[in-house]
């Protein structure tokens, strides 16, 4: 097990509305990714946090936003839901920005 | 712009049959090139990673097969198992900063016992 959890598991939301998700890194990991996996596509960036601070971001709009707390945890809030935002979405953590990435089972999120 | 390029979309072998499946990339900037493996409904596994300073790598049954000149990146599977049926992803990135990883889109493998 990778010890990357994320919560909730699913979650349906209405167009329009905001969504928080939520991810526990691993163990002794200070940095968290955000990825976006839509159905039958792989993963698509959208940003990294490395000791709190973003740390690179994919072409992902404004309205995805996140934070990381100082355990490390880390947010993803996405604002405005479109109906394209229905995805996979992804948290890895890894021990520093440059090391491998270990993945959460994910959240699914569906936006009607 | 699909940045990693993953072939191909769908694969069934036999159980013991060796499959591959080929990645081919254009930034010259990447410069580590892993392999996840997916099972529905969960997220990917890291499986093996290669960096381009070698041309190959094995780790159990699993190996990858680099050529930096042409740019491509192969995953062999031996004595392939009903077990690996999965998705696989290739992927690429530069380690220096930001790890973020570039996806191919994925090859759904089936093997038949």
């Amino acid at each position: 097990e990778t010890g990357v959890t994320q919560s909730p598991t699913h979650l349906i939301k209405t167009r329009g509305q905001q969504v928080t998700l939520r991810c526990s890194s691993q163990s002794g990991h200070n940095t968290v990714s955000w990825y976006q996996q839509a159905l039958g596509q792989g993963p698509q960036f959208i940003f990294q946090y490395y000791r709190e601070e973003e740390n690179g971001r994919g072409n992902f709009p404004p309205r995805f936003s996140g934070l990381q707390f100082p355990n490390y945890s880390s947010e993803l809030n996405v604002n405005a839901l479109e109906l394209d935002d229905s995805a996979l979405y992804l948290c890895a953590s890894s021990q520093t920005a440059s090391t491998e990435a270990f993945f959460g089972q994910g959240t699914r999120l569906t936006v009607v | 712009q699909q940045q990693v390029k993953q072939s191909p979309q769908s694969l069934i072998v036999q159980k013991g049959g060796i499959p591959i499946i080929n990645c081919a990339y254009e930034n010259t900037a990447f410069d580590y090139f892993p392999w996840y493996q997916q099972f529905p409904g969960k997220g990917p596994a890291l499986l093996i990673a290669i960096r381009p300073d070698v041309s190959e790598k094995k780790e159990g049954r699993f190996t990858i097969s680099f050529n930096k000149s042409a740019k491509q990146f192969s995953l062999h599977i031996m004595d392939s198992q009903p077990g690996d049926s999965a998705t696989y992803f290739c992927a690429a990135s530069k380690r220096t900063g930001a790890n973020n990883l570039f996806f191919g889109t994925g090859t759904r493998l089936t093997v038949i016992p």
